[in-house]
This record gives structure tokens, sequence and C-alpha cells, in this order.
């Protein structure tokens, strides 16, 4: 239990044009879920938290108007880069917030997205 | 603000070998601490979770302890093996639950 998926796992593109990234918990809902990235040989680093039905709250220095996330039901999260450029090139891991069985709570995480932008 | 910080940032070993890996964090308001494993160009893969009441959690070779007054938390491996190369984190949750906060990381080289 408690799997999140990601799609797609890689993705090349051209600067200037814009790559959706979905998140998506395939056996629990999740009113929150979280965008991270990481960039080579660093940690992870928050971007965003999006709670389903509103708005995402972004970390300081994240560009809320070029890291779009749409948070549209309790099982899809979408994180849309626009217009991305080279230093874009990361790699984005979501999770998935859940009180799995009235539990403790945890964040569960997807496999990542590599992307690149040449 | 909270900070976590890993130490070593490196290290390798022979096989067999016991071993700790440390973590520690500027905040003692923490919800839960995780440590994960991440293989070079892949996801995260939850280890072990200790919740802040708790002091160690064990799974396997592994176990993690965790002092919350002191801002401390290790990760001991017993007898290690190849497949445990890997980058280690430590991450903590803080208490409301809306922020995990990683370390750099341990990477971890275990030859045989």
């Amino acid at each position: 239990g408690a799997v999140v998926s990601q799609h797609p796992s890689r993705v090349i593109c051209k600067s200037g044009t814009s790559v959706k990234i979905e998140c998506r918990s395939l056996d629990f809902q999740a009113t929150t879920m979280f965008w991270y990235r990481q960039f080579p040989k660093q940690s992870l680093m928050l971007m965003a938290t999006s709670n389903e039905g509103s708005k995402a709250t972004y970390e300081q220095g994240v560009e809320k108007d070029k890291f779009l996330i749409n948070h549209a039901s309790l099982t899809l999260s979408t994180l849309t880069v626009t217009s991305a450029h080279p230093e874009d090139s990361s790699f984005y891991i979501c999770s998935a917030g859940s009180h799995r069985g009235g539990a403790s709570y945890e964040q569960y995480f997807g496999p990542g997205t590599r992307l690149t932008v040449t | 603000k909270q900070e976590v910080t890993q130490i070593p940032a490196a290290l390798s070993v022979p096989e067999g070998e016991n071993l700790v890996l440390n973590c520690s964090f500027t905040d003692s308001a923490i919800y839960n601490l995780q440590w994960f494993r991440q293989d070079p160009g892949k996801g995260l893969t939850s280890l072990l979770l200790i919740q802040s009441s708790q002091r160690e959690q064990t799974s396997g070779r592994l176990n993690a302890s965790l002092d919350k007054s002191s801002g401390r938390s290790t990760l001991y491996i017993a007898a290690s093996q190849p497949g445990d190369s890997a980058t280690y984190l430590c991450a903590v949750l803080n208490q409301a639950g809306t922020a995990l906060i990683f370390g750099k990381g341990t990477t971890l080289s275990v030859s045989s």
C-alpha cells in the first residue's frame, strides 16, 4: 500500500517549452501533496505544498508563475514547468501525505521525474 | 529555521562492517524523523520512521535511534553488504506536518 506514481519518469524538452509532470496516489487519498526538486549531489528542497481544491503554497525563492501546481482531486497533483530553461533541469519528486488507518502522518514519495531542458 | 546535518558526507567500508550514520537537527519540535535510501538517479525508499515519542525503530539489519532533546539520530547498519551502497537521507517533519526538511545525505560505498 501507499504507492505514489509519477509520470513521466524522464522528459527532455527544448528551451522555452512547457512540461507537465503528474503525481498520483494510487491506493489512498491525499489532501496534501508536496513537490521537491533535487539538483545533482544535493538534497531534496521543498518547492511547494498543494492542498486539494486550493492554491499551492510556495517556498521562498520558488516562482509560482513558472512552476504551476494544480491539485484538482484527492489523488492527483500536477506540476507544470512553464517556459523551461536549461537551469530548470533537475530531478523533481512528489510526495503525498496521509494518516493511513488513523495512524501517524507520513509522506509517501513518488519515483521522481528527470527533466532535461536543452 | 530547521536545519538538518548529516555526518559523514561520504563513507567507504569493506563488506561485513557495522557502521553508524549520524543526523542532527536544530529544532527539537518535530513530529517524526525518517531515514531514506536513494540509489543514483532514483527516488526515495523509506527505511525507518521514528515518531517524536519513540526512541528507536528496527528493521532487519537497520536500527535507527532518536534523541529529540539533543537533536540527534543515528542509523546503525549491521554486517554491511555491497547492496547497501547508496545515499542515505535523514529528514525531519515539523509538528504541523507541513514541512519535511532533508539533510544532504551520506553516500555509502560497501566494497566486496
